[in-house]
């Protein structure tokens, strides 16, 4: 199972949005609606943020969003505040298996 | 509140053993799926094995299959990651993490190096 692609950076001003993309194949994020969204900041575990393609754990913030179409899911951080700042990861379920993508480091600027 | 706690991380060298353990707190282990997931230094997350709520079926990513083993404990509710056969590439640390469609509770992680 390979990785599913996402740009390595992507970098907004505070109050602004920035979407980051992951893309993957049918067997993954085409091929079911299970893909999920992590954040990461330094030296930390990971964090799921989303669910289910659009879905917030309880406690997230509505600032954040994602959305699929085809092989290609997407994430929106709107409203960009200093500590959004961190890397992300796309994530899917593959028939048992999960694959995670490459990972995109959002800069807040 | 959910909280999940790794342990069995250090140095090992190539071609030796760990186990690694993890026990949770807010929830029982025993009766979740569970996941390993590992993180290279500087690198990103990969996925690495698998166990279901019955502890009936395992899964293991192509990179660690035949030399890690996952399973449960019932009597003391915690759950393992035997490391076999350990290469340099299996320098990580490795984190549990709840769930089968989206993992969400995570430990804090335990670091693995392998090395001579």
């Amino acid at each position: 199972q390979s990785a599913l692609t996402q740009p390595p950076s992507a970098s907004g001003s505070p109050g602004q949005s920035v979407t980051i993309s992951c893309t993957g194949t049918s067997s993954d994020v085409g091929g079911y609606n299970y893909v999920s969204w992590y954040q990461q900041h330094p030296g930390k575990a990971p964090k799921l943020i989303i669910y289910e393609v659009t879905k917030r754990p309880s406690g997230v913030p509505a600032r954040f969003s994602g959305s699929k179409s085809g092989n290609t899911a997407s994430l929106t951080v709107s409203r960009l505040q200093t500590d959004d700042e961190a890397d992300y990861y796309c994530g899917s379920y593959a028939n048992s298996n999960y694959v995670f993508g490459t990972g995109t480091k959002i800069i807040v600027l | 509140e959910e909280q999940i706690l790794e342990s069995g991380g250090g140095l090992a060298q190539p071609g030796g053993s760990l186990r690694l353990t993890c026990v949770a707190s807010g929830f029982n282990v025993i009766k979740s799926d569970m996941r390993w997931v590992r993180q290279a230094p500087g690198k990103g997350l990969e996925w690495v094995s698998l166990i279901n709520v019955a502890a009936t079926s395992t899964y293991y990513a192509d990179s660690v299959r035949g030399r890690f083993t996952i399973s449960k404990d019932t009597s003391s509710g915690a759950l393992s990651l035997d490391l076999n056969s350990l290469k340099a590439e299996d320098t990580a640390v490795y984190y549990c993490a709840k769930g089968w469609y989206h993992l969400d509770v995570w430990g804090k992680g335990t670091a693995v190096t392998v090395s001579s």
